[in-house]
């Protein structure tokens, strides 16, 4: 079965440094989303993206945060200048069509030092 | 805006005894609903999913969902639990608007005793 998949599974950066998480999304979807979770806390949702723009973004994606889908397979989250509260768990999830389930991919965790 | 709640933060249930996991929902329309398990270390795998129908929903892993309208509810069940679902259940919600977007519970860790 086609999966999502997301690169690096654990990413350590320090405060300040700029990240970019990966994400293949499974080939013939067409809606984008990330996700993150703090550990021990819910899944909260960050921005969704379809038709090359991003659709909806929640109140914690900021300008710190950007996502982009450069070609037709990868689609990245982009944290410009990282903090200790963007330690989390990211996940990545695509959908074939408005409304159907979401495939999530296994996460990257992000630590920030 | 869309809500879910999931009351129990854990729950222990014995190998091969029967479970249930609560979920409520706040939501003005037929609301599509989902569950998700999460292992540990692992991503989100659906359970089984609500768009409209028949309110019995049968899922992988032997789990089925009833959509209760009345009681805003969407209670997650397994006749005979194994010691392989321990893990983390979440409930989530569809946002009805362009983005498509999923709105979560805070999680259920179901513990299961050998």
């Amino acid at each position: 079965e086609p999966e999502v998949t997301q690169t690096p599974s654990h990413q350590v950066t320090q405060m300040g440094q700029e990240v970019i998480l990966r994400c293949v999304p499974i080939s013939n979807h067409l809606y984008f989303y990330w996700y993150r979770q703090i550990l021990g806390q819910k899944v909260e949702f960050l921005v969704s993206f379809y038709n090359n723009e991003i659709s909806e973004k929640s109140e914690i994606f900021d300008d710190q945060f950007s996502v982009e889908r450069p070609d037709g397979s990868n689609f990245t989250l982009k944290i410009r200048s990282t903090k200790l509260e963007d330690s989390a768990m990211y996940f990545c999830a695509s959908s074939d069509w408005g409304g159907s389930p979401l495939h999530f991919g296994n996460g990257t965790r992000l630590t920030v030092t | 805006a869309q809500s879910v709640t999931q009351p129990d933060i854990h729950i222990t249930v014995s190998e091969g005894a029967s479970l249930e996991l609560r979920c409520n929902y706040s939501y003005g329309a037929t609301p599509y609903l989902f569950w998700y398990v999460q292992s540990p270390g692992q991503g989100l795998q659906l359970l089984l999913k609500y768009f409209s129908g028949d309110t019995l929903v049968q899922g992988i892993k032997g789990f089925e969902a009833e959509f209760k309208r009345s009681q805003s509810s969407f209670n997650l069940r397994k006749p005979s639990v194994h010691w392989s679902d321990a893990a983390e259940y979440f409930c989530a919600v569809e946002e009805g608007d362009s983005s498509y977007k999923l709105i979560f519970g805070s999680g259920t860790r179901l513990l299961v005793r050998p």
